[in-house]
């Protein structure tokens, strides 16, 4: 299996453009998370879904963010419109149907908004 | 937010010296998790520890948990260059992971 496969793998944007990240998760997984990395923060999880279906967003930091999953293969995280804040490295990452259980993330989206 | 906090924020060793990383975490989990980053690169599961657990073996890591402390240990024994890394503590309680703040391993050939 390839893996978790994020891209882009890095965006330069300028402020107030719309951002798409997008994440193509392992065959199979029905968990998919959405993690944003920091300096300052850390790693920080914006949203899940469990087949298909977005579980707790409570992370997603505003309504600039959304994020959609239409289908088992695909997911997507939008920023509209961006803002210098929200330069970080955003990570997808699935994991396969069990009680609990790794992540496998992919290699991440280095986003920077001038 | 974060559940989990990492001591100590950076770790600077020889190779062939142990390194020991600590995590402390705040509500009840299912589970404590431990990953590898690598610059510039995704997250790697490193081992699983359940609730009921108190002490992992995998290779040349050792994890221990003390629910009562809320606390878990990583240690990697003879540690090698390449083991040079960030590695995280991640806690499970709610079918998400939530990470903690990270530790910083150099080690030096």
């Amino acid at each position: 299996d390839a893996g978790v496969i994020q891209s882009p793998r890095h965006e330069v944007t300028e402020m107030g453009q719309e951002v798409t990240l997008r994440c193509k998760p392992i065959s199979g997984h029905d968990y998919l998370f959405w993690y944003r990395q920091t300096m300052m923060r850390g790693l920080e999880l914006l949203i899940y879904f469990n087949n298909n279906v977005p579980i707790d967003d409570s992370g997603m930091p505003e309504d600039r963010f959304s994020a959609k999953m239409p289908n088992a293969s695909f997911s997507t995280l939008k920023i509209q419109p961006s803002e210098p804040r929200d330069s970080a490295v955003y990570f997808c990452a699935s994991r396969p149907p069990s009680a609990a259980g790794e992540l496998f993330f992919g290699e991440g989206s280095r986003l920077t908004v001038l | 937010s974060q559940q989990g906090e990492e001591d100590p924020q950076a770790l600077s060793i020889q190779e062939g010296e142990n390194a020991t990383m600590n995590c402390s975490y705040k509500t009840s989990i299912n589970n404590l998790q431990w990953y590898r980053q690598n610059s510039g690169r995704g997250l790697v599961h490193l081992i699983l520890i359940r609730s009921n657990e108190r002490e992992k073996h995998s290779g040349r890591l050792r994890v221990t948990l003390d629910t009562s402390k809320k606390s878990s240990s990583l240690l990697i024994t003879a540690s090698r260059a390449a083991d040079t890394a960030s590695y995280f503590c991640a806690t499970d309680n709610t079918d998400k992971l939530i990470f903690g703040t990270g530790t910083r391993l150099q080690v030096f050939p």
